[in-house]
């Protein structure tokens, strides 16, 4: 079992419609989670940290849920801009970060 | 957050030969780290950049193909050695002030063995 999986989709939803995608996690004891976004050829670039109470950007929400060891990631009123790889980041340790595999999204007109 | 500047950001390269990517910080940093991320995948750490003293490789890499220096808190090269067309991949720096806290990028180096 991977350490932190993601649905890859593609996930292809018109524009204005909500659209969410989840990330687990393996270890129990990680501490810090984070959604990336990544655009094609680009470098990462952080999203949102994800909180324990969870917690709004925005259109965007993340949600950390512990007990079922899933990190989630809600747009709301999606815009093409948003079309990209979401990338979801888990710090099990101190010095060890977790990337999944990336979830792509397309958004269209 | 701190500003990453990352060269080459691309690079046509013959078999066998060897690159150094440089990766530059604004500003002191606890940790500094190298990714590859092949066509289509994810990020893959390569090392961990120990100032002063020798990377922190993860499996599958080695210091003989990825020698990393990082003389201070604010600089640290990778050079891919020897290259071969399966090294031909996006190499990033990434950089962070704790283990909690979040990676900022650099932008990135195209690398294309022929």
């Amino acid at each position: 079992r991977k350490e932190v999986e993601q649905d890859p989709g593609p996930f292809n939803v018109p524009e204005g419609a909500t659209v969410a995608f989840n990330c687990t996690y393996s270890n129990s004891a990680s501490q810090s989670f984070f959604w990336y976004r990544q655009d094609c050829r680009k470098e990462p670039k952080l999203l949102m940290s994800v909180y324990s109470s969870g917690n709004e950007d925005g259109r965007f929400t993340a949600q950390l849920n512990r007990a079922s060891q899933y990190i989630s990631l809600l747009i709301r009123d999606s815009k093409l801009s948003d079309s990209a790889t979401y990338l979801c980041v888990v710090n099990s340790s101190a010095s060890k970060i977790i990337f999944g595999s990336g979830t792509r999204l397309s958004i269209r007109p | 957050s701190a500003v990453i500047s990352q060269k080459p950001s691309r690079d046509i390269c013959q078999r066998g030969t060897s690159l150094t990517i440089q990766c530059q910080v604004d500003s002191q940093v606890t940790m500094m780290f190298w990714y590859r991320q092949q066509p289509g995948q994810s990020l893959t750490l390569i090392a961990t950049a120990n100032q002063g003293s020798e990377a922190t490789y993860e499996s599958g890499f080695v210091i003989d193909k990825f020698p990393i220096s990082r003389p201070n808190l604010t600089f640290s090269t990778l050079t891919v050695s020897n290259m071969s067309p399966e090294d031909s991949s996006i190499y990033l720096c990434s950089v962070g002030d704790t283990g909690s806290s979040p990676l900022h990028f650099g932008n990135g180096t195209r690398l294309t063995v022929t």
